[in-house]
């Protein structure tokens, strides 16, 4: 069945370690991005990435890093420089990163920084 | 003010009642999603439209470009209906960027 899979479902992360959140799918989906939800707001866009070895900022990218070595994997690493770390994440993907296709996501890693 | 806003944001029905979610957004666009978040948080694709009206079981999507309004119905519904009900808008000239709303916490009592 194609999907996307996020890993690991829960974390826990102690304040000043960095942390990395995975993400893979095998839609062959061209373009990837990272969502971050916090309680009462929309999800805000921290990266996306339209092609392999290729990726932009989104609202919320301080903190964040990402890669794009594989056309199916887009890890997150959450660093030790986000300020409030703890929220859910959701990964997504698109055919393309035209925004008018369907859009399809992960089933999200909850962060706790403790 | 948020460019996407949702009405209400929580609802709760009795199970066979119609449902209606609202959707206003300030900004031109391309197109609208709707989408579907379970409690445990994954997310599913409802509809995405650009005019007119969609249908998929008990689920229509319709959507006014002119007065920038979308709205989701769910006839008869069902417990497993609960969930967050989320909009998200592609704005025009935007090559990637989706805005949400903020969602709107739907739950159907038997």
């Amino acid at each position: 069945d194609g999907g996307i899979t996020q890993s690991p479902k829960y974390l826990f992360r102690k304040e000043g370690q960095n942390v990395t959140l995975s993400c893979e799918q095998n839609l062959n989906h061209d373009a990837m991005y990272w969502y971050r939800q916090d309680p009462g707001q929309g999800l805000r866009l921290i990266y996306y990435s339209q092609i392999v070895n290729d990726f932009q900022k989104g609202d919320i990218a301080e903190g964040y890093s990402v890669s794009r070595e594989k056309k199916e994997s887009f890890p997150l690493t959450v660093t030790s420089a986000q300020k409030n770390p703890t929220a859910f994440y959701l990964c997504a993907s698109s055919i393309d990163g035209r925004g008018n296709t369907e859009a399809f996501f992960g089933q999200g890693t909850r962060l706790t920084v403790v | 003010k948020n460019e996407v806003e949702q009405s209400p944001q929580n609802l709760t029905a009795q199970e066979g009642e119609f449902i209606t979610i609202n959707c206003s957004y300030s900004v031109g666009i391309s197109a609208l999603h709707w989408l579907q978040q379970h409690p445990g948080g994954g997310i599913v694709s409802l509809f995405m439209l650009s005019s007119g009206k969609k249908k998929h079981g008990r689920l229509i999507a319709t959507i006014n470009i002119q007065e920038k309004h979308s709205s989701l119905h769910i006839t008869a519904s069902h417990p497993r209906d609960s969930a967050v009900y989320i909009c998200a808008v592609k704005q025009r000239g935007s090559n990637y960027k989706l805005t949400f709303g903020k969602g709107t916490l739907l739950t159907v009592n038997p």
